[in-house]
């Protein structure tokens, strides 16, 4: 079964103090690993999407990156509009369709 | 191109009901996914829908269906509620021709049964 696990579950940052989100995954082979944002009383806003280990993808302050095992999502110098609950999820090449699989979110709070 | 659009936003139902949510995918997107997000399970997959198709199902009791039309619209139908049907229902489209491809959401139907 595919399992998704992100850490920390809550994260509590000062205005430009740069941090790392975890993601580790078990598939049955990597179709996709997707990042998502959500605001609360709002639906996932997709913010970058990894295919293959190594692969990096960037977008003003967050950074996107993937091994064989996990992923990792860096916020560089957050603003509190960067606060938000941050989803992980995985797609594996045997399931039929565009089956998400999500891990329980890392809520960040960025104080000014 | 409008975004992924769920009607209605709010639902109030009682035990015992049915209810019927509504999603309309972005444009020429014919991939319709449901899932369901609760403070303790998360997201869930609920189903997927692909060209009027019912591609794959997630582990969810028979009282959870849906459909999808023509026009890639999707319906998703919960009979005989239970208080732990309270939840927000995502709609995701994708345009569903091969894997791999993004989801996007729509903002949810928050139900709430009392």
């Amino acid at each position: 079964e595919d399992q998704v696990t992100q850490s920390p579950e809550a994260l509590r940052l000062q205005e430009g103090e740069s941090s790392s989100l975890n993601c580790s995954y078990t598939v049955s082979g990597l179709r996709g690993l997707f990042w998502y944002r959500q605001d609360p009383g709002k639906g996932p806003e997709f913010l970058f999407t990894l295919y293959s280990a190594g692969e990096e993808k960037e977008k003003e302050r967050l950074k996107a990156t993937l091994t064989k095992k996990e992923s990792f999502l860096h916020i560089t110098a957050p603003k509190p509009e960067d606060s938000a609950t941050y989803l992980c999820a995985v797609q594996a090449s045997q399931a039929a369709g565009n089956k998400l699989t999500f891990g329980g979110g890392t809520r960040v709070l960025v104080k000014p | 191109k409008a975004g992924v659009t769920q009607t209605p936003r709010y639902l109030i139902k009682t035990r015992g009901q049915q209810v019927t949510l509504s999603c309309s995918p972005i444009s020429g997107h014919r991939s319709v996914s449901w899932y369901q997000q609760t403070p303790g399970q998360g997201l869930q997959f609920l189903f997927e829908y692909f060209s009027e198709t019912q591609r794959n199902k997630g582990n969810f009791p028979g009282r959870f269906s849906g459909r999808q039309f023509s026009n890639s619209r999707s319906e998703m139908n919960v009979s005989t509620l239970e208080l732990g049907d309270s939840a927000l229902y995502l709609c995701a489209s994708s345009s569903g021709v091969s894997g791999g491809e993004t989801q996007y959401f729509g903002p949810g139907t928050r139900l709430l049964v009392l």
